[in-house]
């Protein structure tokens, strides 16, 4: 099945730093992939889509200077949080689709996440 | 306001019987609905999906079943095994975006 890399895993940083998560596809082409942050015990929601070569589409609520995200190649896209607070320590996950395989661009398959604490 | 919604936080059955999670959804424009199961610290993994084009799905043991009309969907496991133990969240999506909305997911615990 298709795999989805996301690194680091797990990082820990001081507040006011910038984290750069890297996520790629691994043996397809993505055209598009997803942004997703998961507090615990909730759901997964949406923080932006992403295609490579162009500017990423940001869900309402997400501020687009805080979250810097970059899809240069079609294996691989990165999110950065900028200028990080103890407010932004969440489980960050990405996921990757492509139109190549039915058309559609489910099923999405997603990357193991990343873990941020912001001391 | 949730467009997805799995209505029962969590699910505790036998090993080897059904388990049976449920998923409703208020959005019309969905066509698309997949059914993912996460572990602790890991991503979701992909199990089964569904377009609205049909009402059923067979993978194995997994089954999903889709009513439009009531805007519903289940997922049945059967039958189940103690490492189906995990958070189970259902998507859905529009053809057109291709973004995935979740529902709050469902915790199984299969006992054995």
């Amino acid at each position: 099945g298709a795999v989805v890399s996301q690194h680091p895993s797990w990082v820990i940083c001081k507040s006011g730093t910038s984290v750069k998560i890297e996520c790629r596809s691994l043996d397809f082409q993505a055209t598009t992939m997803f942004w997703y942050r998961q507090f615990p015990k909730q759901s997964l929601m949406l923080m932006a889509t992403s295609n490579e070569g162009s500017k990423a589409t940001y869900e309402q609520g997400v501020e687009k200077d805080k979250f810097l995200i970059n899809h240069a190649s079609l294996t691989l896209s990165t999110l950065t949080v900028t200028s990080a607070h103890p407010e932004d320590s969440s489980f960050y996950i990405c996921s990757a689709g492509s139109l190549k395989w039915t058309g559609n661009l489910q099923p999405q398959h997603f990357g193991d996440g990343t873990r941020l604490s912001i001391l | 306001d949730q467009q997805v919604k799995q209505n029962s936080p969590s699910l505790s059955v036998q090993e080897g019987r059904i388990s049976i999670l449920n998923c409703d959804y208020t959005n019309s424009m969905f066509d698309y609905f997949l059914w993912y199961k996460k572990y602790p610290a890991e991503g979701p993994t992909f199990l089964i999906s569904i377009s609205s084009i049909k009402d059923k799905n067979e993978d194995g043991r997994f089954t999903v079943f889709l009513n439009k009309s009531a805007k519903h969907l289940s997922l049945h496991i059967v039958p189940s095994q103690p490492g189906d133990s995990a958070v189970y969240f259902c998507a859905a999506s529009v053809a057109a975006g291709n973004k995935l909305t979740f529902g709050g997911g469902t915790r199984v615990l299969v006992k054995p």
